[in-house]
């Protein structure tokens, strides 16, 4: 069974520009999480998607924003970039069920630097 | 609201020694408990986790870890580390009813010859 996907790995932007990463997760999950990693301010919980909804929130600007599609793959926007935004982004899925047992398995990814 | 405390952002062992991570939880409910190692440049990957099916869980590549919940503590053992070993290790803990996880900030793992 293939594992979590992130698109693309790495990702160069300027300050201001927008930027849309992108997540494919094992095949049966049904939740996607993103994470945001930085050595400041460690591992932070962006959001989670369940079967297409918006389940739970993190601390994070209305920058930042996600969704999800009907096949579970899952995209997440950070529009007006600032510097501080630099970081490396991950993406975790899961079977989603009820009860918080589940494991989440996460993907590599997406190493986002903005200049 | 649930948090979890890792004591020591470093730890240093020869090969062969004792593995201790140490990590202290706060929860409001039973929580579910888990440890994900992080190699360079690479995402999370789950070592164990507590359900509250048992106390001591096993985990993989050797790592355990024991669920106390008079210290509420949940700390990460190996008995003899590995060079492979090196790596940063984070413990989490799952918010309820919900998939979001509430990490730690984290041990770096060294391992010395």
């Amino acid at each position: 069974k293939a594992g979590v996907t992130q698109t693309p790995r790495y990702l160069i932007k300027t300050r201001g520009q927008q930027v849309t990463l992108s997540c494919s997760p094992i095949s049966g999950h049904r939740s996607v999480s993103w994470y945001q990693q930085t050595p400041g301010q460690g591992l932070q919980f962006l959001f989670e998607y369940f079967s297409e909804t918006q389940r739970n929130k993190g601390n994070f600007p209305g920058r930042f924003s996600g969704r999800q599609f009907s096949n579970s793959r899952s995209e997440m926007n950070v529009s007006t970039l600032e510097l501080g935004d630099s970081a490396l982004y991950l993406c975790a899925s899961s079977l989603g069920t009820s009860g918080g047992g589940d494991e989440q398995f996460f993907g590599p990814g997406t190493r986002l630097t903005v200049l | 609201a649930q948090s979890v405390t890792q004591l020591g952002s470093h730890v240093s062992v020869s090969e062969g020694a004792l593995v201790l991570l140490r990590c202290n939880y706060s929860s409001s409910v039973p929580p579910y408990l888990f440890w994900y190692v992080q190699y360079p440049n690479q995402g999370l990957q789950l070592l164990l986790k507590y359900t509250s099916a048992a106390t001591l869980v096993k985990g993989i590549n050797g790592f355990e870890a024991e669920f106390k919940k008079s210290e509420t503590s949940f700390h990460l053992t190996k008995p003899s580390a590995h060079m492979s070993d090196a790596a940063e290790y984070f413990c989490a803990v799952r918010a309820p009813d919900t998939d979001k996880l509430i990490f730690g900030t984290g041990t770096r793992l060294q391992v010395f010859p």
